[in-house]
């Protein structure tokens, strides 16, 4: 079936440091799959973080990138230096469906030391 | 900007009664969607709607019933709540039926069944 895994959290990760979150899919049901991650910081909802639906192409967004790997079915998220204000759960989905469905990963929680 | 609105954010029920959530939202857009988040696993969809009058059955549809009177509201109503559906729900809300739409999500809605 169609399914996302992600990096089990929460994860902590000291302030400058950097970032990688795991993400890898199964998209058996889906011709062309999309990728994205979101991130739902404290108190809001979710919001797209970046999104590529190209196989190769890599998305960027507020120092985050994540770059589309058809051989290996990852998307994994990087960040060179994060940042206190990074601090948040962050979810990994595959969409690709006539409807406009996403399938989402279980969400890493991210905490920053300050 | 997309504005997503839930009502009520948080919502203790007990065994049995009835459980109406609310979702508005003020961008004209066709499809909306509810999810639910538990600990451990992503958002899993339960009901969708591509616009006015319709309901469509996500993954996890056992349960809940959708209503969308209008293009800007989508509600999910528990008949009979029950402890397993305490949750945090979510309502998100996408311009166009195509697999590239970004999700525009509410701030979520607490709900625990007593």
């Amino acid at each position: 079936g169609d399914s996302v895994t992600q990096t089990e959290g929460p994860v902590t990760v000291s302030e400058s440091e950097s970032l990688i979150i795991n993400c890898t899919y199964s998209a058996t049901s889906i011709a062309y799959p999309n990728l994205f991650w979101y991130v739902r910081y404290p108190g809001e909802g979710l919001q797209l973080l970046l999104k590529v639906i190209t196989a190769g192409q890599k998305g960027s967004s507020r120092g985050f990138e994540a770059t589309y790997n058809k051989e290996t079915t990852s998307f994994h998220l990087q960040k060179a230096s994060v940042q206190e204000s990074d601090s948040a759960v962050y979810y990994c989905a595959l969409g690709g469906y006539n409807q406009g469905k996403l399938i989402f990963g279980q969400g890493t929680k991210l905490s920053i030391k300050p | 900007e997309a504005a997503v609105t839930q009502s009520p954010r948080n919502k203790v029920a007990v065994t049995g009664g009835k459980v109406t959530l609310s979702c508005n939202q003020t961008n004209n857009h066709n499809n909306m969607y509810w999810y639910r988040q538990d600990t451990g696993h992503g958002l899993r969809l339960i009901h969708y709607s591509y616009g006015a009058g319709s309901t469509e059955k996500g993954d996890i549809p056992d349960g809940y019933k959708a209503s969308r009177p209008s293009q800007e509201n989508f509600s999910l109503i528990l008949e009979l709540a029950t402890p397993s559906q305490t949750s945090v729900y979510f309502c998100a809300s996408a311009g166009t039926g195509g697999a590239y739409a970004e999700q525009f999500f509410g701030p979520g809605t607490r709900l625990t069944v007593l």
